[in-house]
């Protein structure tokens, strides 16, 4: 499959922002995506941007895509230690709808 | 609200036994997935499908077998269970467009 890269770990203070990074190999994605996976729970949307994007913005989070270096980062601002979960990159090709997932960012955040 | 219900969230079962981990959606999605997860490896496709009877091998498959006889079931087999199949074991399912996955909260089997 495609190679989708994260860091394992990230740790943080309540209040900072946290930036989650990713790269990715395969030029022809078409959708990128970030899942959150609380402790025991499946994982769950948070935002997804397509590729001729550049940036989205939702409430805290802020999506970042440079597709000249095939990387995406994730932001959140005023990280809460109700953030702390694993954050998975995905990216997904347009021909055969699957998703190939990055081994996930478990975010730390100390109160 | 829409769901992927997977029919048991913990599962122990022993060596050599044929296992069925079961998900169902209500989305009238096409597309569904099976997944495993482990500490450091991150999601794992074992088998995928677009369409009812229809399937196609992951990444992993070795181990495994699917069914998907009805639109809104897919069914993973093991067929004689090992220790090494012990993992959390996740099932998504999407449209044709590229909205995303929707999981389901997964079944974490342990095989003794």
């Amino acid at each position: 499959g495609e190679d989708v890269e994260q860091s394992l770990f990230l740790s943080v203070r309540e209040g900072d922002s946290s930036v989650i990074n990713c790269t990715y190999t395969d030029s022809s994605s078409t959708y990128l995506y970030w899942y959150k996976q609380e402790p025991g729970a499946g994982l769950q949307l948070l935002t997804y941007i397509f590729s001729n994007m550049d940036m989205k913005q939702d409430q805290r989070l802020t999506v970042l895509l440079n597709k000249k270096d095939k990387h995406l980062s994730l932001r959140i601002a005023d990280t809460q230690t109700g953030d702390s979960a694993i954050y998975f990159c995905a990216e997904s090709i347009i021909n055969f709808n699957k998703f190939y997932f990055g081994s996930g960012t478990k975010l730390n955040v100390k109160p | 609200d829409v769901k992927v219900t997977q029919s048991s969230r913990y599962l122990v079962k022993r060596t050599g036994e044929k296992v069925f981990l079961e998900c169902v959606q209500d989305m009238d999605h096409e597309n569904m997935f099976w997944y495993r997860q482990d500490p450091g490896l991150g999601l794992r496709l074992i088998y995928f499908s677009y369409d009812v009877k229809m399937k196609e091998k992951g990444d992993i498959p070795e181990g495994y077998s699917v069914s998907r006889e009805k639109k809104e079931r897919f069914s993973l087999i093991l067929e004689s269970a090992s220790t090494n199949q012990t993992s959390m074991y996740l099932c998504a399912s999407s449209s044709a467009g590229g909205n995303g996955y929707t999981f389901g909260s997964g079944t974490r089997l342990t095989v003794v």
